[in-house]
């Protein structure tokens, strides 16, 4: 395991369509986060899961946006009728619980979407 | 709501010098972490260091060091012997140590440019 994995790192689609994004976390790893970010930017938290029950929201993840983790292993994020101002950086990232002594969060490289 | 602010958006330092980024945070809970993450440029996010907000020793990673003052909610990191390497686009982030409330909130960053 070489730590958490996205598909697709980049996507281009045209304003309208849908598109779904795929993160593959550390295997042992029960916490799973999305978050968004734009150039310059912080990352904006989206929601996270612990093992496959989604715990929170974020206000930002409109009714467009939906997240999944099936199983408690890989999650999928999906953005339907995209926007021009959907385009950003949607970061994945996994950690271990509170009770298992988990604290730091491990991100992979991300999908870049450009919505046109 | 806790909120994590960076007000210097770009930093510079020579090679083998020394160079200190601010973050200050605001919460009104007592038991936290903070953490500095390194994003170098269209690569993954990467922990540098943490901080356990019940600990007063301030932590340190090799040439990474923090200035951690709990009163003044400000979280400082020192990168000494300023390497190429550590040019990047630096997040300093907060998490709650609430068993349910762990997701980061990110600061909008910081980039930081050694010159040879």
């Amino acid at each position: 395991d070489t730590g958490v994995s996205q598909n697709p790192r980049h996507k281009i689609t045209k304003r309208g369509q849908n598109v779904t994004f795929r993160c593959d976390p550390i295997s042992e790893h029960n916490r799973l986060y999305w978050y968004r970010q734009t150039l310059g930017q912080g990352p904006e938290f989206l929601t996270y899961f612990q093992n496959e029950a989604q715990l929170e929201k974020s206000r930002l993840l409109s009714d467009r946006f939906s997240a999944e983790r099936p199983k408690g292993s890989f999650s999928t994020l999906e953005i339907q009728r995209t926007e021009q101002g959907d385009s950003a950086m949607y970061l994945c990232a996994s950690s271990l619980g509170f009770n298992r002594g988990g604290t730091e969060a491990f991100f992979g490289q991300g999908t870049r979407l450009t919505v046109v | 709501a806790q909120t994590v602010t960076q007000s210097q958006p770009e930093m510079s330092v020579q090679e083998a010098e020394t160079v200190t980024l601010s973050c200050t945070y605001d919460t009104s809970e007592s038991d936290y972490y903070l953490f500095w993450y390194k994003q170098p440029p269209s690569r993954q996010m990467i922990l540098v260091i943490r901080q356990e907000a019940y600990k007063q020793q301030n932590a340190t990673e090799n040439r990474f060091s923090v200035n951690f003052q709990k009163a003044a909610k400000s979280f400082s990191l020192k990168i000494s012997d300023s390497q190429l390497g550590d040019a990047a686009m630096y997040f300093c982030a907060y998490r709650s140590a609430q068993e349910y409330g762990n997701k980061l909130v990110f600061g909008a960053g910081t980039i930081l440019r050694v010159k040879s």
